[in-house]
């Protein structure tokens, strides 16, 4: 079973950060949150991935609680093209090799003109 | 760069006829490859994975199995498929901290 829990939908305005928060109150030391997005019929796209410290990259930012227990992606400036099922999930990491990415239900993120 | 390659991606098979799908992946070796399924309007199932050459690991027992002949690819296979086998399944390979999917295949059970 999926560790995570997400809202099922979001509305963000274009251009407009949009802010997905995730809980993973269950969350062990060795967990990594993920963040990957599937749009429409396509697989699924990696994000962004965070231990402890805040991560930025070309596409999102990623905030996780000093407690760990939530996170939240951030879509600085959204686009119409961002509109997709975003997935929030942990993975453990075991030194040399990684847990399986089990996904649950995700937050659909649709961003409207 | 590593890529992964899955076919075919759209397949209406007939109930009790069998199925193989493969996934191949380039440009790394010895990949942790999975195989999911995505029924309509819901969420990605982690089918099977496997972390070498014919060693296979499966998550939820159904009617379907997986075997890894070869280092980089990975297949998923029924004898006889049923309606509920319907689905987008997607093949996946992960080799560190990242994962990457392939388009998928979207399956439907006639």
């Amino acid at each position: 079973d999926a560790k995570t829990t997400q809202p099922p939908s979001m509305d963000c305005a274009e251009g407009r950060a949009a802010n997905l928060p995730c809980n993973h109150s269950t969350i062990s030391g060795n967990e990594y949150v993920y963040w990957y997005r599937q749009i429409h019929s396509q697989g699924p796209q990696y994000i962004i991935h965070g231990l402890k410290n805040n991560e930025t990259n070309e596409m999102a930012s990623l905030i996780i609680t000093e407690d760990r227990k939530s996170s939240t992606l951030i879509l600085p400036h959204a686009t119409l093209r961002d509109t997709a099922v975003y997935y929030c999930i942990v993975r453990a990491d075991y030194g040399g090799s990684q847990g399986n990415l089990i996904f649950g239900k995700g937050t659909k993120l649709s961003v409207k003109p | 760069s590593q890529t992964i390659h899955q076919w075919p991606a759209t397949l209406v098979q007939p109930v009790g006829s069998p199925l193989s799908l493969e996934c191949t992946v380039e440009g790394t070796s010895n990949p942790n490859l999975y195989w999911y399924r995505q029924a309509a309007g819901r969420g990605l199932q982690l089918l099977f994975y496997s972390v070498g050459i014919g060693q296979i690991s499966s998550e939820v027992p159904q009617n379907l199995s997986a075997s890894r002949p070869q280092d980089r690819q990975f297949i998923l296979s029924s004898k006889k498929l049923l309606l509920s086998d319907s689905g987008f399944y997607l093949c996946a390979w992960t080799s560190g901290t990242e994962a990457f999917f392939g388009q998928g295949t979207r399956l439907t059970v006639v």
